[in-house]
């Protein structure tokens, strides 16, 4: 069974600072990949997602990941925090249509919730 | 085009009431899924839907029933809600595998449900 764990339940970072959000997945055959942010009391907005092809892939607001298939880990980064990224960060993993595809609905991990210090 | 909405937004309920939440979609999606979200947890999986008239369990679907009678909608429901459902419930849907390389899903903005 795929799975995802991201290892830092908190993640404290000052304005301005450099940021690494940790992912890690569990998964049968090539996944997609996807990571999502909640501010407090919103849905989830997508950041950004891998498919295929470059392994570092950009997304919205400044963000983004870089996939290690060796490692099975699809860490987020973000050069330089703004007070406005604190929020609750998700790693997900699905099928991909290079594995079968399938209806599967995604894993999520359990969350890093990112503080920003002044 | 409104994407993925969500109604109610809030509700509470006594334990053993019980009740429907509704999705809907204008993106001509074949897949509907309904996720829960609880503190520490994520999200997980409880049913999910591949077309009008088909529905399959998830990770935790105990509890919950689900039907898709028209393919824009997916139900969720609670026939005797207990405590342990409080919970934020998060509907999402997307395309077809195998139309295109992308299954991202799209959320809806979620109901947040309390079960006294």
């Amino acid at each position: 069974a795929q799975s995802v764990t991201q290892p830092d339940i908190h993640i404290t970072v000052s304005e301005g600072a450099s940021l690494e959000l940790r992912c890690n997945y569990s998964y049968g055959a090539t996944p997609y990949l996807f990571w999502y942010v909640q501010s407090p009391g919103q849905g989830l907005q997508l950041l950004l997602k891998y498919f295929s092809g470059d392994t570092l892939v950009q997304g919205i607001k400044g963000f983004e990941a870089e996939f290690k298939r060796s490692q099975s880990s699809f860490n987020l980064r973000k050069p330089s925090v703004h007070w406005s990224d604190a929020a609750e960060y998700f790693c997900a993993v699905g099928p991909s249509m290079y594995s079968g595809g399938g209806a599967d609905g995604l894993t999520f991990g359990k969350g890093t919730h990112l503080i920003i210090q002044p | 085009n409104a994407g993925v909405t969500q109604t109610p937004k809030f509700r509470v309920l006594k334990t053993g009431q019980s009740m429907t939440l509704l999705c809907a979609q204008d993106m001509n999606h074949e897949y509907m899924y309904w996720y829960r979200q609880d503190p520490g947890m994520g999200l997980r999986l409880i049913h999910y839907s591949v077309g009008e008239g088909t529905t399959a369990k998830g990770e935790v679907p105990d509890g919950y029933n689900v039907s898709r009678l028209k393919k824009q909608n997916f139900l969720l429901g609670l026939e005797s809600a207990a405590p342990s459902q409080t919970s934020v419930y998060f509907c999402a849907s997307r395309i077809r595998s195998g139309r295109q390389p992308n299954n991202e899903q799209f959320f809806g903005p979620g109901t947040r449900l309390t079960v006294l």
